[in-house]
């Protein structure tokens, strides 16, 4: 079955600091991949989405997330964060067997210290 | 400005009562989706809809109903039925495979 694992329910890092949030997912063939982030009691925005084509794809924000058909992986990065990114950030792959439905990962608490 | 509009923000319910969720496109969208979210759980699909007049149940649909009588619109009720109603509610609908999100409806059971 289709599934995507986000395997870090909570991350912390420093105002500035790298960031790598991990996405792996489960799916048979060439998968369609998404990154969105909620902020609190918002709904969700479209950082990045990997279709086909070059596996580095940037996204708003100043995000960009590198596709591993290998490690089937999507792990979203970013070079030096912000206070304003401190969010929750879900990892999806669109499921084409089945009415093109979109499946979730658990989520990834970012918090941003000073 | 083309969205998704969920209303409304805020609700509160007392206990046997059933409650409507608001949810409304103007993207010209096909398919809508509801999806239920609790802390540590991510999203859970409740309902959706391809099509006007048409309906599927998803992964936890007990004690939710909805319609979709118009392309523009599908509401959620919550019923009785719903044993544990409290939490973060969104709508969405999808176009060249990109979803649009409401901005959700907190609901509380009171």
């Amino acid at each position: 079955a289709q599934s995507v694992t986000q395997p870090d329910i909570h991350i912390t890092v420093s105002e500035g600091a790298s960031l790598e949030l991990r996405c792996n997912y489960s799916y048979g063939a060439t998968p369609y991949l998404f990154w969105y982030v909620q902020s609190p009691g918002q709904g969700l925005q479209l950082l990045l989405k990997y279709f086909s084509g070059d596996t580095l794809v940037q996204g708003i924000k100043g995000f960009e997330a590198e596709f591993k058909r290998s490690q089937s992986s999507f792990n979203l990065r970013k070079p030096s964060v912000h206070w304003s990114d401190a969010a929750e950030y879900f990892c999806a792959v669109l499921n084409m067997d089945s009415n093109y439905q979109l499946i979730w990962g658990a989520g990834t608490k970012l918090i941003i210290k000073p | 400005d083309g969205g998704i509009t969920q209303s409304p923000k805020y609700l509160f319910r007392k206990e046997g009562q059933n409650v409507t969720l608001s949810c409304e496109q103007n993207l010209n969208h096909d398919a809508m989706y509801w999806y239920r979210q609790d802390p540590g759980q991510g999203l859970r699909l409740i309902y959706y809809s391809q099509i006007v007049n048409d309906f599927q149940k998803g992964d936890i649909a007990e004690g939710y109903s909805v319609s979709r009588e118009k392309k523009e619109s599908f509401p959620l009720t919550v019923t009785s039925a719903q044993k544990n109603p409290t939490a973060f509610y969104l709508c969405a609908s999808t176009g060249r495979a990109e979803a649009f999100f409401g901005q959700g409806t907190r609901l509380t059971v009171v």
